[in-house]
């Protein structure tokens, strides 16, 4: 349990559904990411929130929508993917933006598939 | 762009083997961290190293950053099923924003 809860664990969806992802914390931290985890490949930074703020997009494609309504939850929303975007998705959250030192806590992912 | 290499991509080895997976880059890091992520799960922090030269141990796993500060190594002594996992390192660039950058991680299977 690392304080970091994402639902659903599992989605499967066609490429023109919506769906969405969800990511609490109970940490009391101040700073929540989204990454993408694909085989062989180094985590991606997809998005940051500061304070419910966002602070990075890092070039991702408008069908990937984020959320954030207060310091302790975050969403994803989904919208006409392809394909290429089945990946585990991790959203992880820190005490503040600057991770120089600090950890990351993450949840146990989302694994998304696109049909 | 920063890139960190983790070697080797993958590892399987009977369990009470020692092994040693590594972490490199061509640019100074200004911190260094260490997770492990068990299948089914988000990755958890190991260790974080930030002085050159520095070695930290974690039980069996022993961690060490490079003089330079631009390498790192995960040293596992008398592995276990339980070490099975797959190591990620990330490292903090100035360049970076202070944002990690990870590297694509050692997949570690460990034999009963």
């Amino acid at each position: 349990e690392t304080g970091v809860t994402q639902t659903p664990r599992h989605l499967v969806m066609g490429m023109t559904n919506k769906k969405s992802l969800k990511c609490e914390q109970h940490l009391g931290h101040n700073a929540m990411y989204w990454y993408k985890q694909s085989a062989k490949k180094p985590l991606e930074l997809m998005f940051v929130y500061s304070l419910e703020e966002r602070v990075e997009n890092n070039s991702v494609p408008s069908r990937f929508s984020p959320e954030c309504p207060n310091s302790s939850h975050l969403f994803l929303h989904l919208h006409t993917l392809q394909p290429e975007d089945s990946a585990l998705y991790l959203c992880a959250s820190s005490q503040d933006i600057r991770t120089n030192t600090g950890e990351l806590f993450f949840g146990e992912g989302s694994r998304l598939t696109v049909l | 762009t920063q890139l960190l290499e983790q070697s080797p991509q993958f590892l399987s080895i009977q369990e009470g083997e020692n092994l040693t997976v590594y972490c490199n880059s061509s640019s100074v890091f200004s911190s260094l961290q260490w997770y492990r992520q068990e299948p089914g799960e988000g990755p958890v922090l190991l260790v974080t190293v930030v002085t050159g030269g520095e070695v930290k141990k974690l039980k069996r796993l022993t961690f060490q950053f490079g003089d330079a500060r631009k390498d790192s190594s995960l040293h596992i002594t008398a592995a276990q099923p339980g070490d099975t996992g797959l190591y990620l390192c990330a490292g903090v660039f100035r360049a970076s924003n202070y944002q990690l950058i990870w590297g694509a991680g050692t997949k570690l299977i460990i034999k009963p």
